[in-house]
């Protein structure tokens, strides 16, 4: 079965802090991609990664990076020096195949991360 | 600039009403998602379109149906609405396969619908 997992609820760190926000999946496909995507106050998904499992590499964008460790079946997402504006929902997700090709997306439960300032 | 659009960011209706939720994209995808949001729960999905008049179920389509006559527009119905689908209502679309990576899946803002 296909399913992620978002362990932490809740995140609240201070303003310039570095926060890691959790994902680990499950599937049997040898072949997979894994998503991140943010969910600001305004309620719209935001795409921000798209991640294959035969890439070596990890990812950096700016103050994004993250961390996919095949051998744990995690893909975890950190921020380096948040900002108030990373404040969002943000949701892990694992894609498998529908009919004629259609792509779903399974999303974890999210984790709400607040920067205060 | 691709967009998705919902007809409504916030509903309200009575318990037994017939609902229409709606969904616009203006990137000619093939694909169209309805998903349903809720504390805890994540994102999950009620059905999906790969293309005109086609229609698939999702992992949570009771109580749901869907129509999808033009290629842009996909549409949500509760054919009675009862006070557990009071949730968020999400929409997407993306571009259908190419045998390669996976189209990243762009969605609405939502549609807040409580059912009382």
């Amino acid at each position: 079965a296909q399913k992620v997992t978002q362990a932490q609820t809740e995140i609240s760190v201070v303003e310039k802090e570095d926060v890691t926000l959790d994902c680990v999946y499950e599937t049997r496909d040898t072949t997979y991609y894994l998503f991140w995507y943010k969910q600001p106050p305004s309620g719209e998904l935001v795409f921000l990664i798209r991640r294959n499992s035969f890439a070596e590499q990890n990812e950096l964008s700016g103050r994004y990076s993250w961390n996919f460790q095949k051998s744990t079946s995690s893909f975890n997402f950190t921020i380096t020096a948040s900002q108030v504006v990373d404040s969002a929902v943000y949701f892990c997700a694992l894609r498998t195949i529908l009919i004629q090709g259609a792509q779903k997306l399974v999303f974890g439960q999210g984790t709400r991360l607040t920067i205060n300032p | 600039d691709v967009k998705v659009t919902q007809s409504s960011r916030y509903l309200v209706k009575r318990t037994g009403e017939k609902v229409f939720l709606e969904c616009v994209q203006d990137m000619d995808h093939e694909n169209m998602f309805w998903y349903r949001q809720d504390p805890g729960l994540g994102l999950r999905l009620i059905y999906f379109s790969y293309d005109v008049k086609m229609k698939e179920k999702g992992d949570i389509p009771e109580g749901y149906s869907v129509s999808r006559e033009k290629k842009e527009r996909f549409s949500l119905i509760l054919e009675s609405a009862s006070t557990n689908q009071t949730s968020m209502y999400l929409c997407a679309s993306s571009l259908g396969a190419s045998g390669g990576a996976p189209h990243e899946q762009y969605f609405g803002p939502g549609t807040r619908l409580t059912v009382t």
